[in-house]
């Protein structure tokens, strides 16, 4: 069974600060994915990072992909609070009728 | 956003008594899924299908059957609802060649 454990699990800031979040697994997943779920709403993709070392960059958003990808991290530059949710890494279970793997989650909440 | 709708949004049941949720898609993805979301477990695969009349197991099927009859329907059926199976439940769709998969908003479901 392949697990992904993300830290922190939860995480508190002010608007303006730094934060990132991670995603560890032991297995090497082929793509791995981030989403957002806002409350009371399903989990929305962000990004899908495939290939090892890859880095992308959605606004103050910053995606990297681990060299041996098996983790990944998440950074956001001045938080704001719009970036208040629940971050979701999933990476793909190859061949497996596009299965995907989710993480525990980490829960944002950006105050004022 | 894609779409996927799913019904009831919100039940509350007794235990005992069979329950069918419904996911609804206009997108004519290839792939549906049902998920459960419960704390400090994140999201886990119930079933998924991968084509009209063609399904399998996720990781917590137990409990759970669905039927997918029509490419734009899948349901998810509790045969007898138990207070376990209280939770929120997420479909989610995906197409052919890709892992990336789009939620529907869910369903809270209280066994009581």
């Amino acid at each position: 069974t392949q697990l992904l454990e993300q830290s922190p699990q939860f995480l508190s800031i002010q608007e303006g600060e730094n934060l990132t979040v991670y995603c560890n697994s032991s297995s090497v997943f082929s793509s791995l994915q981030w989403y957002r779920q806002e409350p009371g709403e399903g989990p929305v993709l962000l990004v899908t990072v495939v290939t090892g070392g890859e880095v992308k960059k959605l606004k103050r958003l910053t995606f990297q992909f681990g060299d041996a990808r098996k983790d990944s991290s998440l950074h956001i530059t001045a938080a704001q609070p719009g970036d208040t949710g629940l971050y979701l890494c999933a990476g793909e279970n190859t061949g497996t009728a596009s299965k995907l793997t989710f993480g525990t989650g980490t829960r944002l909440q950006v105050t004022l | 956003d894609a779409g996927i709708t799913q019904s009831p949004r919100h039940k509350v049941t007794e235990t005992g008594t069979p329950v069918t949720l419904r996911c609804h898609q206009t997108e004519n993805h290839r792939y549906m899924y049902w998920y459960r979301q419960d704390p400090g477990h994140g999201l886990r695969l119930i079933h998924y299908s991968y084509g009209v009349k063609d399904t399998d197991k996720g990781e917590v099927s137990d409990g759970y059957s669905v039927s997918r009859s029509k490419t734009e329907d899948f349901l998810l059926t509790l045969e007898s609802a138990t207070s376990s199976q209280t939770s929120v439940y997420f479909c989610a769709i995906g197409r052919l060649g890709s892992y990336e998969q789009y939620f529907g908003p869910g369903t809270r479901l209280t066994v009581t």
